[in-house]
């Protein structure tokens, strides 16, 4: 079935670091692709998404490219701050379904 | 707007406990579901709807009920609590349509431990 693959973490990186959390996903179609974000003790927020191949997903400083040749949606940031510690979620939706489909979460803690 | 909104924030049950996690949402969202989310594991798919009246099962069903007799509420029920529905359970909403699936709005959680 259709699946999501994260880098397991937790991930630990120093104050203007550069941050790459790798996703790749399998579908069986063309799903659209998205980064969630979970800051301690909230609920998840939608960070990017991407729709179609190509498509480059960007907000605060994060982006990620959906590369349909390598089933990938890598998660980018060339200077991380403290605040962005979080668990980061990537997930698919495939197309006429509302469900996400999530992969397990990668903890990012920047260190000042 | 407040969003959406979960009650309680933290819940204690015994083994054989019923109760029921509630979701409501102030944007006139069509579609809701329920998640819940285990470590390592990410979240899965309870249940969902489309609509006032419409519900449907997603990926772990089993133990849990819903009902949708409002567009803003949708309620989830747990009968008989076990041990393993221990978890934190996430509501979510978006409207209906291509466009507007993708961007779907997530309460703050509800985290139940059951004894």
């Amino acid at each position: 079935g259709d699946s999501v693959t994260q880098m397991e973490g937790p991930v630990t990186l120093s104050e203007e670091a550069f941050l790459t959390i790798n996703c790749t996903y399998t579908a069986t179609g063309y799903p659209s692709l998205f980064w969630y974000v979970q800051y301690p003790g909230e609920g998840l927020q939608l960070l990017l998404k991407a729709t179609k191949a190509d498509d480059k997903g960007s907000n605060k400083g994060f982006e990620a490219t959906y590369r349909k040749e390598t089933t990938s949606f890598h998660l980018e940031k060339g200077s991380v701050q403290v605040s962005d510690s979080a668990v980061y979620f990537c997930a698919l939706m495939m197309d006429s379904s509302y469900k996400l489909i999530f992969g397990s979460g990668t903890r990012l803690l920047v260190r000042p | 707007n407040a969003g959406v909104t979960q009650t309680p924030k933290f819940q204690v049950l015994k083994t054989g406990q019923s109760m029921t996690l509630q979701c409501a949402q102030d944007m006139n969202h069509e579609y809701m579901s329920w998640y819940r989310q285990d470590p390592g594991m990410g979240l899965r798919l309870i249940h969902y709807s489309v609509g006032a009246g419409i519900t449907d099962q997603g990926e772990v069903p089993n133990g849990y009920n819903v009902s949708r007799s409002t567009t803003e509420d949708f309620p989830l029920r747990l009968l008989s609590a076990a041990p393993s529905q221990t978890s934190v359970y996430f509501c979510a909403s978006s409207r209906t349509g291509l466009v507007f699936r993708n961007e779907q709005f997530f309460g703050p959680g509800t985290r139940l431990t059951v004894l």
